[in-house]
């Protein structure tokens, strides 16, 4: 399957401190990249929809103010979580897809801890 | 509803055993169906995709889709301790393209 990375993979930041998590597929140009955050013991929660070249489709009750996401090329997309908070400790995971037939490969995921 | 239910676990069984794994989802317009292997701490990984009614089958997996019922599940032959993990369902619905929605997950442990 194609692949596709995350960076950094923890982050340890202080409360009210911005965070940027960079998703990239290595092997394959990806239109559309998704974000993922995934609380303990639960689920996955699509936060957002990454389309390159425009602006990120964010799902209900997530804040795009909060969380920046910029597509800037057919391999990258950033999610930079804005003054964060303890709350927003989670761990992020982004995938890529190859549409034509839609399956998407994850990347390793970001461990976020705001303390 | 939920969109995505899957069978309430724990889900225990012994080695060698076959592992069954169930969901439904509530999407009419659903067109594809994943199942994906998530190891504690980890993302989730590919295990299989199915998009017509019937079985496919890839080694020691099986992943069984009734469009009718609105059911999809996953048999896992042969069951080794690697297996444990927690298996999620997911769809991709015909209004939302390219968006996977997710299932609560169950979590499979194979005891030897």
């Amino acid at each position: 399957g194609a692949v596709v990375s995350q960076h950094p993979s923890r982050v340890i930041c202080k409360s009210g401190t911005s965070v940027k998590i960079e998703c990239r597929s290595l092997d394959f140009q990806a239109t559309t990249m998704f974000w993922y955050r995934q609380f303990p013991k639960q689920s996955l929660m699509l936060m957002a929809t990454s389309n390159e070249g425009s602006k990120a489709t964010y799902e209900q009750g997530v804040e795009k103010d909060k969380f920046l996401i910029n597509h800037a090329s057919l391999t990258l997309s950033t999610l930079t979580v804005t003054s964060a908070h303890p709350e927003d400790s989670s761990f992020y995971i982004c995938s890529a897809g190859d549409l034509g037939l839609g399956e998407q490969f994850f990347g390793p995921g970001t461990r976020l801890t705001v303390l | 509803q939920k969109e995505v239910e899957q069978n309430s676990g724990p889900l225990s069984v012994p080695e060698g055993a076959i592992a069954s794994l169930n969901c439904t989802y509530s999407d009419r317009g659903s067109q594809s169906f994943f199942w994906y292997r998530q190891y504690s701490g980890k993302s989730p990984e590919l295990i299989m995709f199915i998009y017509s009614n019937g079985d496919k089958e890839d080694g020691r997996f099986t992943a069984q889709l009734n469009k009718a019922s609105q059911y999809v599940s996953l048999l896992i032959r042969d069951s080794q301790p690697s297996d444990s993990a927690t298996y999620l369902c997911a769809h991709q619905g015909g209004t939302s393209y390219g968006k996977l929605t997710f299932g609560q997950g169950t979590i499979l442990t194979v005891h030897p």
